[in-house]
């Protein structure tokens, strides 16, 4: 079965400033899809980035970027000048690509609560 | 495209009785899922339905839950029974899979339950 480990619990960024949250993902799978969700504090859920795992160029939106590792099973996201809006729970998350019967659930990590201070 | 809809947005209800939650999905949307979240973790996967057919349950799902989507467009999820480890914030999600949308799950605000 597939895991999705996110080992910073929390993370703090200056405001402007540049920060890297981990993670780290387990397959026997060799394509999938990998996301970065966003949930605010009493918001929905919000898709950062996406990564498809036969592309070898990481993915970029805006001010967010991956560092996509496959053979290292990694998969971080990085802001750049952080705003104070990006202040939120991040979750990794994990998909099997369809291919005739397989599953097509998210399997997210614990979380990174991203504080932005002033 | 007005977002993904849960109702109600708070649930506090007493141990053993029946709760349902309502969830509207975008428009055009043919597949709908449910996810729990317990606090401090990662959503869980629940179940999900492509147009009114339900695809996969997780063994999460006991035989107090159960959902539907009849028409196959919103859906509900029944809690039967409810005990306290019910207590979560319960999510839906939505997506499409018409060629080149990419099947993006869209998730709604999600309904909070807190058994007393």
């Amino acid at each position: 079965a597939q895991t999705v480990t996110q080992s910073q619990p929390e993370m703090s960024v200056q405001e402007a400033e540049t920060v890297t949250l981990s993670c780290t993902y387990d397959t026997s799978e060799s394509d999938y899809y990998l996301f970065w969700y966003k949930q605010p504090p009493s918001r929905q859920m919000i898709l950062v980035i996406r990564q498809e795992a036969y592309k070898q160029q990481n993915a970029t939106e805006n001010r967010f970027s991956v560092n996509f590792q496959k053979a290292a099973k990694s998969f971080s996201l990085k802001i750049s000048d952080s705003q104070l809006g990006d202040a939120a729970m991040y979750f990794c998350a994990y998909r099997s690509v369809q291919y005739g019967g397989a599953t097509n659930k998210l399997i997210f990590g614990t979380g990174t609560l991203l504080a932005v201070q002033p | 495209d007005t977002g993904v809809s849960q109702d109600p947005r708070h649930k506090i209800t007493k141990r053993g009785q029946n709760v349902t939650f309502r969830c509207d999905p975008i428009s055009e949307h043919n597949r709908l899922y449910w996810y729990r979240q317990t606090l401090g973790q990662g959503p869980e996967f629940l179940t999900y339905f492509q147009n009114e057919a339900q695809l996969e349950k997780s063994r999460l799902l006991s035989d107090r839950f159960s959902a539907e989507r009849p028409k196959g467009s919103f859906s509900t999820l029944e809690i039967q029974r409810t005990e306290q480890g019910d207590s979560a914030m319960y999510l839906c999600a939505s997506s499409r899979t018409a060629k080149g949308t990419k099947n993006i799950q869209y998730f709604g605000a999600g309904t909070r339950l807190s058994v007393l």
